[in-house]
């Protein structure tokens, strides 16, 4: 079965580039979509398409997709970015995976 | 405006079933696919399948084939999720969601509120 590995946990001070990553076999192949969760919060879907930004979304926010690595950035990283961030495809059969979580702490 | 509202929390006995629903507000109910995820605590997000509510179709992640049903009521705007034999392991929010996209399942844009279920002797 296909496996989507992320960091468990990225640190970054406010202002500057946080980039986390999500790894898998030819991942560059597939859609990646990534959602961020506060404690006690549904998700909020804030990349689809690798790249693309839902409504409403700052344009802070950008992804990338090449390869075995898929990749969120969040540039000047805010103190409300502090969450737990999923990435998700589809693994071209039937299960839409999501990614173990990656928590990110702004130091 | 999308809102997805679910039904309360449930305390269900090992062996029991579950059965979360999910009424959908602000478009056109069938023109959107449903997704269910759940979140186990202190866990990340596990997605457990899709419903398409225009034709009742739907599709369950191989972890939970067998044991979850999906159905629809399109009269009233309402999915729902339901779990069979359930243990200690199913304690969790479960979510439904409704896609980004129209017609086909992609990913989830527009979530409900969750709704906590305890399985516990």
């Amino acid at each position: 079965s296909y496996v989507l590995t992320q960091p468990p946990s990225v640190s970054v001070a406010p202002g500057k580039t946080a980039r986390i990553t999500c790894g898998g076999n030819n991942i560059g192949s597939k859609s990646v979509h990534w959602y961020k969760q506060k404690p006690g919060q549904a998700p909020v879907l804030v990349i689809y398409y690798d790249a693309d930004r839902p409504s409403g979304i700052p344009e802070r926010f950008s992804g990338s997709n090449s390869g075995n690595t898929a990749t969120l950035t969040i540039s000047g990283v805010e103190a409300g970015d502090e969450a737990d961030y999923y990435c998700q495809v589809w693994d071209g059969r039937s299960d839409h995976l999501f990614g173990g979580g990656t928590k990110l702490t702004v130091l | 405006q999308v809102q997805l509202v679910q039904s309360g929390a449930e305390v269900k006995k090992p062996g029991a079933s579950v059965k979360v629903s999910c009424k959908a507000s602000g478009y056109t109910f069938t023109d959107y696919y449903i997704h269910w995820v759940r979140q186990a605590p202190g866990q990340g997000l596990e997605w457990m399948g899709w419903i398409n509510p225009n034709s009742g179709g739907t599709n369950s992640a191989q972890n939970f084939q067998g044991r979850v049903t999906m159905t629809r009521d399109t009269s009233i705007s309402t999915a729902y999720m339901e779990l069979s034999r359930l243990t200690s392991d199913d304690t969790a929010v479960y979510y439904c969601a409704r896609d980004l996209i129209a017609a086909r399942p992609v990913c989830s844009a527009y979530w409900g509120q969750g709704t906590l279920v305890t399985v516990s002797s």
